[in-house]
């Protein structure tokens, strides 16, 4: 089956400081990742697509400039949060959509927990 | 504007008794729904995809089924270890995106 692996699993960080999420597809190629924010018993709540190559699409309200997306590769994308603030403190979800088609539907990651103090 | 509703928010079981969760949509052309089992903590494990209303599919206690305005999931003499969020999701023909319902919390005790 398809596997997305995402780290970290879990970090803290001081107010003002950068934090690098990292969504890997192990095992398939994925066209497209997605990036979703999840709070205490919320849905998920998606933030931006990302396509291999190309920037990403960003959902009304996310702030493009503290949310960085990066796909570079056909296996890789990276969610970096500038400037952490603590209401930036969340669970990230990404997920990855595989190239060629499958019946797994979307593949999602662990997810990471962030804690700005 | 597409839109998912799951009810109910929160269910308790005693295990054993069988029950249903409802996952309301509307979408502008369904291209596909998606149920997904979430553990606290951890990102959510895919477990159906239905594409047509009238379509089935079942795994070990859980049946899926779908028509043109809701799906439910069926669980059949559920575990303790059933214990989780189901999440449903759709994604219409015109897009890549996946449209989550708030999920159901379910509570299977011994």
């Amino acid at each position: 089956g398809a596997v997305v692996s995402q780290h970290p699993s879990w970090v803290i960080c001081k107010s003002g400081t950068s934090v690098k999420i990292e969504c890997r597809s192990l095992d398939f190629q994925a066209t497209t990742m997605f990036w979703y924010r999840q709070f205490p018993k919320q849905s998920l709540m998606l933030m931006a697509t990302s396509n291999e190559g190309s920037k990403a699409t960003y959902e009304q309200g996310v702030e493009k400039d503290k949310f960085l997306i990066n796909h570079a590769s056909l296996t890789l994308s990276t969610l970096t949060v500038t400037s952490a603030h603590p209401e930036d403190s969340s669970f990230y979800i990404c997920s990855a959509r595989p190239s060629s088609p499958t019946d797994y539907g979307y593949t999602f990651g662990s997810g990471t927990r962030l804690t700005v103090v | 504007e597409d839109q998912v509703t799951q009810s109910p928010e929160a269910l308790r079981l005693q295990e054993g008794e069988s029950s249903s969760l409802n996952c309301s949509y509307t979408v502008s052309g369904l291209r596909g729904l998606f149920w997904y089992r979430q553990d606290p903590g951890k990102g959510p494990e895919f477990l159906f995809t239905l594409y047509s209303a009238g379509e089935e599919k079942e795994k070990e206690r859980l049946k899926a089924t779908l028509t043109k305005k809701e799906s439910f999931l069926h669980i059949t003499a559920p575990k303790p270890e059933d214990s989780a969020t189901y999440l449903c999701a759709v994604q219409a023909r015109t897009t890549d995106k996946l449209i989550f319902g708030t999920g159901t919390r379910l509570q299977v005790f011994p």
